[in-house]
């Protein structure tokens, strides 16, 4: 059972916009804690996406944008791409519990 | 450019020990906090442990607590993760990570740790 809720998969054809959501509570997102994502493609680490809610690392598309609203986030792709195909995991820190905490990731599948 | 070489993973009975390294380049070592985090067969990411960038503040997910040691050499550029009393649980790929503010900027390959009889 994760801290940060995600769905656990999300699906969309090419070119297609998709979200992926991401619910925290009053101890990590709602508390203020900025929320992060990562996007890992089958058989490899993990590499950031979105930092800071909304800011993208060089290098990254401008396809993908974060958004954050009380206690919960948003990651949007669009165009979507069959290279997007991979788990996606949003990330905070919990202040009860002292240390960063994940979503337990969304697939996401391109048609 | 930065990399984050694990190593030291493999198989091991319950019970048993292990010590995780994962070696530094192409940033000022010592300027960062530095992170564990796991991936269980199948799972989402878990963050394991964080380490300040002099070595004197460590913190750690409660499921590690007081079995795991993290910890650094500086002059090395080197982290480590002593493990203790390992269970099935823990069994996952360890990832290093360099921490820039309260996210994870890069990210080493991971080293794969088995718990099994």
């Amino acid at each position: 059972q994760s801290v940060l809720t995600q769905a656990p998969s999300v699906s969309g054809a090419p070119g297609q916009r998709v979200t992926i959501s991401c619910t925290g509570s009053s101890s990590n997102i709602g508390a203020g804690s900025d929320v992060h994502w990562y996007q890992q493609l089958p058989g490899t680490a993990p590499k950031l996406l979105i930092h800071g809610n909304t800011n993208r690392p060089s290098g990254v598309p401008d396809r993908f944008s974060g958004s954050k609203s009380g206690a919960s986030a948003s990651l949007a792709i669009t165009g979507l791409q069959a290279e997007d195909e991979a788990d996606y995991y949003c990330q905070s820190y919990d202040i009860s519990l002292g240390g960063a905490v994940f979503g337990g990731g969304t697939k996401l599948t391109v048609l | 450019e930065v990399q984050l070489l694990e190593s030291g993973g493999g198989l091991v009975q319950p019970g048993g020990s292990l010590r995780l390294a994962c070696a530094a380049s192409g940033f000022t070592f010592s300027t960062y906090a530095m992170t564990w985090v796991r991936q269980a067969p199948g799972k989402g990411l878990e963050w394991v442990s964080t380490i300040g960038g002099s070595g004197a503040d460590s913190y750690y997910a409660d499921s590690v607590k007081g079995r795991f040691t993290i910890s650094r050499d500086n002059s090395k550029n080197t982290l480590y993760l002593q493990m203790y009393s390992l269970g099935v649980g823990d069994t996952a790929t360890y990832y290093c990570a360099k921490r820039f503010f309260y996210f994870f900027d890069e990210w080493g390959q991971g080293t794969p740790v088995t718990v099994s009889p």
